[in-house]
């Protein structure tokens, strides 16, 4: 079975400050992982996906995330937050692809002051 | 660009009606999911479908069913519909480089 953790429900960050978005996983296969953005009213949009290439994964809107098997976690950063970035982020992750079934962690809300 | 399609944004039903949710995908793609999305829980995988005619259970298949009798449309049916089941539901699609997901439909049962 996989699993993914994002611990906390909520995070606020000042405009041009760091984000820093965390997920844990666990998988019994060498997972494949996600990370997707929603902003209010719309579905999931597809951030950045690690399919077992390069272990540092850049996306979409400046944001990147870092693949590390021996803490088990692919945390989401970016380096300057903007206005924009405000929406809920999701991590999840596949036993066996980006076209399969994806198990998804609870969702955490960025907010960004000004 | 992908598209998916669901046919209702807001959708209101009364305890024990059978609901039919709709999804279309315009880019003949062969997977295609069905996810609820509550507060606190995140999404859950309610049905799935790799091919036409063909579906498998997923997390939460409980109260729910599924049709897909063309490669671009994957429904779901709340069988008799329950206030548990008040929710948003999200369709996605894939070919193989993540999910295009619709923009969902929230349905609230009272």
């Amino acid at each position: 079975a996989q699993s993914v953790t994002q611990l906390g429900s909520h995070v606020s960050v000042s405009e041009g400050a760091l984000v820093l978005l965390r997920c844990n996983y666990s998988s019994s296969v060498p997972p494949y992982l996600f990370w997707y953005v929603q902003y209010p009213n719309q579905g999931l949009q597809l951030l950045l996906k690690y399919t077992s290439a390069a272990t540092l994964v850049k996306g979409i809107n400046g944001f990147e995330a870092e693949f590390k098997k021996s803490e088990t976690s692919f945390h989401l950063t970016k380096p300057s937050a903007h206005m924009s970035d405000a929406a809920e982020y999701f991590c999840a992750v596949s036993r066996t692809g980006a076209n399969s079934k994806l198990t998804f962690g609870k969702g955490i809300t960025l907010s960004v002051r000004p | 660009d992908v598209k998916v399609t669901q046919s209702s944004r807001y959708l209101v039903k009364r305890t024990g009606e059978k609901v039919f949710l709709e999804c279309v995908q315009d880019m003949d793609h062969e997977n295609m999911f069905w996810y609820r999305q509550d507060p606190g829980l995140g999404l859950r995988l309610i049905y799935f479908s790799y091919d036409v005619k063909m579906k498998e259970k997923g997390d939460i298949p409980e109260g729910y069913s599924v049709s897909r009798e063309k490669k671009e449309r994957f429904s779901l049916i709340l069988e008799s519909a329950s206030t548990n089941q008040t929710s948003m539901y999200l369709c996605a699609s894939t070919l193989g480089s993540g999910y295009t997901f619709g923009s969902g439909t929230r349905l609230t049962v009272v």
